[in-house]
């Protein structure tokens, strides 16, 4: 059964640490997807990649998150430094998109997610 | 302007009909509509997707007319199990963002 894997699961650290969340997309997916989710914003994409290179993470607070893919089994989300307000559940996802075609026409399995939490 | 449009909010009982329905005027001539749903602690999974007029799978049908400005989810004889946020999700050509982004989603919750 195929599925997107996420590690950690859950991970309290202190402000100011470095935070660093993988991914590993279904085999043969090219496009995956991070979010955030938060009570009060909801699902926000923050970035995403097609055959490993990155589209778009203009979601993405630049100064402090990075989001990487070094090889097609793992997909990277670096936080440094760390602040309270990245407290949230972060989900990857991934997808097969056709190629040239837009991505909303790809079905996207999620994974379980890292709950995060800054003291 | 807001891709999608829906209901905050839905109650219902178990073994009734729900219908959530969607707006999206702004919908792209080769886009399709797709409903994911979310359980707590879970990350959304897809349910269904379709293009024009009716789909039906083993979860939901999803109604679509001619004109494809909006949609409507239908989940036959709910029970407490499909308690959940279900979203709606649609491209927007006027901006050309083809990512796909999630709104507040329908928070649906099945009593007994």
């Amino acid at each position: 059964d195929a599925r997107v894997t996420q590690t950690p699961r859950h991970k309290v650290t202190e402000m100011g640490q470095e935070v660093t969340m993988r991914c590993q997309p279904i085999l043969g997916h090219n496009t995956v997807f991070w979010y955030r989710q938060t009570m009060m914003q909801g699902l926000e994409l923050l970035a995403y990649f097609r055959n490993r290179a990155p589209l778009d993470d203009s979601g993405m607070p630049k100064d402090r998150f990075s989001a990487e893919m070094p090889d097609a089994t793992l997909a990277t989300l670096k936080i440094q430094p760390s602040e309270p307000r990245d407290s949230a559940v972060y989900f990857c996802a991934s997808g097969l998109a056709s190629q040239g075609g837009p991505l909303m026409n790809t079905e996207a399995f999620f994974g379980q997610g890292t709950r995060l939490t800054v003291v | 302007l807001a891709k999608t449009t829906q209901p905050i909010s839905m109650d219902s009982y178990e073994g009734q009909e729900v219908n959530i329905t969607c707006s999206h005027n702004n919908i792209a001539t080769n886009d399709y509509i797709t409903w994911y749903q979310q359980f707590p602690s879970q990350g959304p999974r897809f349910i269904i997707q379709g293009y024009k007029t009716k789909v039906t799978n083993e979860v939901a049908s999803l109604f679509i007319p001619a004109d494809r400005k909006s949609s409507t989810l239908s989940l036959p004889r709910v029970s407490l199990s499909d308690t959940a946020v279900y979203y709606c999700l649609v491209g927007d050509e006027r901006s050309n963002d083809y990512k796909l982004s999630f709104g507040a989603g329908t928070t649906v919750t099945v009593r007994a």
